[in-house]
Order: structure tokens, then C-alpha cells, then sequence
């Protein structure tokens, strides 16, 4: 099944103590991204990958971390979390060919992050 | 990519068509219409996509006015099951460039489907 898989589904951690949220799609998607999304600020942008080993800032970067060493995984990390970290985490891939096609976003099942 | 303007809420008796609108007056010639729903803290889900002329699919139907700069998801029986939060956004469907992959949601529309 054609999915994108995000892990932990819920995550509770201390301030300052490292974190990574794993993302992983099965379509073989050149384009992968990261949102947050917090009540009345809708989905925001963090990070997007046009491809592998190509990164770039989305509308709030700050505090995060990507890397894209291999095209199926694209992992968040916070090095230092706080706890204007607290939301709700997306993941989302697409295909980069077949345009109009390629915007068609796929969007994994989210992660709860609880930052005390 | 063009700005889009919906409504903030918006209710709908189960079995009635729903119509959701959309208004994205500075369209470019080359941008096209997608639409997402979101249902309750769920990861957002494609629906439909145009350029000019209406689709429709197995999950509803997309009007596009003939100047472009409006459109309007159409439920055609809306359930239950389709309360969510309804976003549209208008993209150049290019691939390739960095320039392509900022994507931003706006706060799209609450749809309350009622009994």
C-alpha cells in the first residue's frame, strides 16, 4: 500500500533533550515536507526536499533540523526542543514529474509532540 | 503562487449538496486549482485538481468560473463523514526548481455536515 509513515504517533519529552521524527514514503516521491500545524495558525511549512541530499527552509525553520541522505526517508530533528514546540507534526511526499500530477501531496498520519 | 480567499465556516444538512467556494481573483494562466480536506487532526487528503475546466471525480466536483478567478468544490451528498476542514490552493503544476517547493495552507474552511 502506497503510504507515508511517520513516527512515534505521540511523543512527550523534557526541553533541551534531542529528538528525531522519522518519515518514510514507499511511492519512490522526489519531494518530501515537513508542516506543523497549531490551533489557528492552520499548516505551516517547516522544511521541504526536492530530492536527495537537497534541502530548504519552509516558512518556519527555526529550531528544526532535516537531512535527505536516502530519497524514501526524511527525518525531523530538534536538537534542543522547547516547548513553543508543542504540535502537531506532519510529513508529506509527491512525485516530482507528470506535472500538474506532481503537487498532489500524500500526507502521513501526523505526530503529537508534547515539549514540558 | 496566488492568494485564495474562503469562507472562515460553513454548514450542510446530510444528503444536500455542498458547496464550498473559493476566490482566487490573481490567478495566473498557468496556475492550477487543487483542493485538500482535513478530517479532525487527520494528515490533509487530496481531492480534486483544474485548470479551467469543471472535473469531477469520485469524490466531488471542481467549477472553475470562466475568468478563473473563483471556484467551487462541489460534495454532491454530503455525509457525516465529511465534516472537515476544507483547504484550496492555487499552484503552478511545474515540476522541478526549488522555487516550486514552498507549498503554504491557508486556513481554509470548517464544513459542518448536520443530520
Amino acid at each position: 500500500e502506497a503510504q507515508v509513515t511517520q513516527n512515534p504517533r505521540y511523543l512527550i519529552t523534557v526541553t533541551g533533550k534531542k529528538l528525531t521524527v522519522t518519515c518514510s514514503q514507499n511511492m519512490n516521491h522526489e519531494y518530501m515536507s515537513w508542516y506543523r500545524q497549531d490551533p489557528g495558525l492552520g499548516l505551516r511549512q517547516i522544511y521541504y526536499s526536492m530530492n536527495v541530499e537537497v534541502t530548504d527552509k519552509g516558512d518556519v525553520p527555526e529550531g528544526y533540523k532535516v537531512s535527505r541522505k536516502e530519497k524514501r526517508n526524511f527525518p525531523l530533528i530538534l536538537e534542543s526542543p522547547s516547548p513553543n514546540q508543542t504540535s502537531l507534526y506532519f510529513c508529506a511526499s509527491r512525485p516530482d514529474r507528470d506535472p500538474p500530477n506532481n503537487e498532489k501531496l500524500f500526507f502521513g498520519s501526523g505526530t503529537q509532540l508534547s515539549v514540558l | 503562487d496566488a492568494k485564495t480567499t474562503q469562507p472562515t465556516s460553513m454548514d450542510c444538512a446530510e444528503g444536500r449538496a455542498a458547496n464550498l467556494p473559493c476566490n482566487h481573483s490573481t490567478i495566473s494562466g498557468n496556475e492550477y486549482v487543487y483542493w485538500y480536506r482535513q478530517i479532525h487532526s487527520q494528515g490533509p487528503q487530496y481531492i480534486i485538481h483544474g485548470l479551467k475546466n469543471n472535473e469531477t471525480n469520485e469524490m466531488a466536483s471542481l467549477i472553475i468560473t470562466e475568468d478563473r478567478k473563483s471556484s467551487t468544490l462541489i460534495l454532491p451528498h454530503a455525509t457525516l463523514r465529511d465534516t472537515a476542514v476544507y483547504y484550496c490552493i492555487v499552484r503552478v503544476g511545474s515540476a522541478g526548481g526549488t522555487s516550486y517547493g514552498k507549498l503554504t495552507f491557508g486556513q481554509g474552511t470548517i464544513l459542518t455536515v448536520h443530520p
